[in-house]
């Protein structure tokens, strides 16, 4: 059962341009949501979170809009830059009583062209 | 740097012997997990700890075991390998602060082939 799920697995966006990531979740009991970016041959590295009383959170290029009626979240990225190429993936945090986790969705590769 | 490796980075190893894989930081987190990355799956959780000697396991702990006998070590272990646990292996730490982000760093991975 895939509890965070990215529909898109691909997305190809021109330099300058919006890029719009996004996510659904099944778990009402995620109360915190996070995307993290990954390269090649490296791990994810943390891009931005939001909490589930927010419903958006920016940084710098990168905004994250959180829908809770409708399970939703979407990246966006503006303007991209080629250097943003990647896999992106979301990932919501829950609690099994001793330890927070982390679940995944099954990422969406972004690819910035010139 | 956030402290955090992997070791090895790449293994091959036949099917049936047993694979010890080790992550090491230097943070003093207290929280340590371990995820396998496969195709059409992302990131999936199989064994995590919570403290020393303190471990759980994830969605997918099935032929893996953990141990974690110092803070900064936390090894994962296949007993008996098989060539489904073909993957790439994240090792993640954690130490939430109360009313600031979650913070949750990665390793670079190890890649593991099962042949």
């Amino acid at each position: 059962d895939q509890q965070v799920k990215q529909n898109s697995p691909s997305l190809s966006v021109q330099e300058g341009r919006i890029s719009i990531l996004n996510c659904d979740y099944t778990n009402s009991m995620f109360d915190y949501f996070l995307w993290y970016k990954k390269y090649p041959a490296e791990g994810p590295t943390f891009l931005i979170s939001i909490s589930s009383i927010k419903d958006k959170n920016e940084d710098g290029r990168f905004t994250v809009f959180l829908n809770k009626s409708a399970k939703h979240l979407s990246l966006h990225i503006v303007p991209s830059q080629p250097g943003d190429s990647a896999v992106y993936f979301c990932a919501a945090v829950s609690y099994t009583g001793t330890a927070s986790k982390l679940t995944f969705g099954t990422g969406t590769r972004l690819q910035v062209t010139l | 740097d956030a402290g955090i490796t992997q070791s090895p980075r790449h293994k091959v190893t036949e099917t049936g012997t047993p694979v010890t894989l080790r992550c090491h930081q230097t943070e003093n987190h207290r929280y340590m997990y371990w995820y396998r990355q496969d195709p059409g799956h992302g990131l999936r959780l199989i064994h995590y700890s919570y403290g020393v000697k303190d471990t759980d396991k994830g969605e997918v702990s099935d032929g893996y075991s953990v141990s974690r006998s110092k803070t900064e070590d936390f090894l994962l272990t296949l007993e008996s390998a098989t060539s489904s646990q073909t993957s790439v292996y994240f090792c993640a730490i954690s130490e939430p602060i109360p009313g600031q982000e979650y913070g949750y760093t990665f390793g670079s991975g190890t890649r593991l082939t099962v042949v």
